[in-house]
């Protein structure tokens, strides 16, 4: 079972300002890493699955980056919009294959 | 194309019930999977089926959860004797290859909310 951890657990924004949180996780043995934007009442929707260290994802405003060697990942939302108010996890994969999520942080973009 | 569906979306048991909860994964897609999140955590693995083969029921956290997925498609979760500590949001996920494929993406559905009485 890898130890995930995601931070801050939320975070309160103003809209039109840029705001990034950290996923850390175990850095040896590291497989992929996924992003996920859970809007509530809604599916989880994938955002990045990264492979590589060094990798850099975007997706519209917001964006990620990957250090494997140092086991973190950040991801940026660029000039926050009330729609980006979610709850994003990430999931680094295990050997095997299986997910194994943080428990989030809760973005809430206020007007 | 139709995403990954799950009913009910809402589920209230009196402590002692079974429940079922169904998952209609994507279309073809090989591999489906069982989260369930407390309140407050993330997601946590429960089980995986390839295709009907149940290969990792590793998660499931007692004998009163049982899973099926009889043809290759849909499946269902069943919780017997249901107890307050079920009280969840339980995920279905399905994705197009075999768990090894680390990098594909998992499709969720929207959830299930049980709250156990």
């Amino acid at each position: 079972i890898l130890n995930v951890e995601q931070s801050p657990q939320s975070l309160h924004v103003q809209e039109g300002d840029s705001t990034n949180f950290t996923c850390s996780f175990p850095s040896s043995n590291f497989y992929a890493l996924h992003w996920y934007r859970w809007e509530t009442a809604k599916s989880p929707e994938a955002l990045f699955v990264m492979t590589l260290n060094g990798d850099e994802k975007k997706k519209g405003r917001i964006s990620a980056t990957l250090n494997t060697k140092e086991g973190y990942s950040y991801l940026y939302i660029k000039g926050s919009q009330p729609e980006d108010s979610a709850t994003y996890l990430c999931a680094p994969t295990d050997s095997w294959g299986k997910f194994q999520f943080g428990a989030g942080t809760q973005v809430v973009v206020t007007p | 194309g139709a995403g990954v569906s799950q009913s009910p979306r809402y589920k209230v048991a009196k402590r002692g019930q079974d429940v079922a909860l169904r998952c209609d994964p994507i279309s073809g897609h090989v591999s489906l999977f069982w989260y369930q999140q407390a309140l407050g955590q993330g997601p946590e693995f429960l089980t995986y089926f390839q295709n009907e083969a149940q290969l990792d029921k590793s998660g499931l956290p007692s004998d009163r959860f049982f899973a099926e997925r009889p043809e290759g498609s849909v499946s269902t979760l069943k919780i017997q004797r249901t107890q307050q500590e079920d009280s969840a949001v339980y995920l279905c996920a399905s994705s197009l290859r075999g768990i090894d494929r680390v990098s594909d993406t998992q499709y969720f559905g929207p959830g299930t909310r049980l709250t156990v009485l």
